[in-house]
């Protein structure tokens, strides 16, 4: 039972445009979401949140949507730059916890 | 300051056997979670320790199991292993308990089970 789902395993965008990820979750008890940033052979690093009574938050180039009644959320990053290029999760957490519940990844790769 | 910092950062075991790997959290951190990484199932958590405590415990058999010192350091064993146990054990720590979830990861310990 999948309770956060990232339907696209990869995707590809050229430097400078807009990448956009998306996040899709069935446990109407979380109330916090994150996205972490992995490259290969280092642990996830934590990019950007958002709590549950917000719909957007914004940081730099990192801005995070949330809709709750679609239990949707996405991640853009503008403009995307081959830097960028790493495996992206997305996770969720209930209240009062640590316990992240992570989603398959999105692995991005940004042409130059 | 230093980061999460995890030993041995890659094993090879065989089927049977056991293995403990160890977590030195930021400092300052209390809470230490864990968490394993397969190609088939992602990201899932194993347990979480705050203060010497478990405070919450994931889908994982009881061959798994964790605990934290008195200096926050924690260590997760494995016992009589399985080939599927073969992953990346992160380790990640935070602060205080219950702070949503902003966690700071280790590089990880690779096992392979032969």
């Amino acid at each position: 039972d999948q309770q956060v789902k990232q339907n696209s395993p990869s995707l590809s965008v050229q430097e400078g445009r807009i990448s956009i990820l998306n996040c899709d979750y069935t446990n109407s008890m979380f109330d916090y979401f994150l996205w972490y940033k992995k490259y290969p052979a280092e642990g996830p690093t934590f990019l950007i949140s958002i709590s549950s009574i917000k719909d957007k938050n914004e940081d730099g180039r990192f801005t995070v949507f949330l809709n709750k009644s679609a239990k949707h959320l996405s991640l853009h990053i503008v403009p995307s730059q081959p830097g960028d290029s790493a495996v992206y999760f997305c996770a969720a957490s209930e209240a009062a916890g640590n316990k992240l519940t992570f989603g398959g990844g999105t692995r991005v790769l940004v042409k130059p | 300051k230093a980061g999460v910092t995890q030993t041995p950062r890659y094993l090879i075991k065989t089927r049977g056997q056991q293995v403990t790997l160890s977590c030195s959290p930021i400092s300052g951190h209390r809470s230490v979670s864990w968490y394993q990484q397969t190609p088939g199932q992602g990201l899932q958590f194993l347990f979480e320790y705050f203060s010497e405590t478990q405070r919450n415990k994931g889908n994982f058999p009881g061959r798994f199991s964790g605990r934290q010192f008195s200096n926050s350091r924690s260590e997760m064993n494995v016992s009589t292993l399985e080939l599927g146990d073969s992953a990346l054990y992160l380790c990640a720590s935070t602060a205080t308990s219950g702070t949503s979830g902003e966690l700071f990861f280790g590089e990880g310990s690779r096992l392979t089970v032969l």
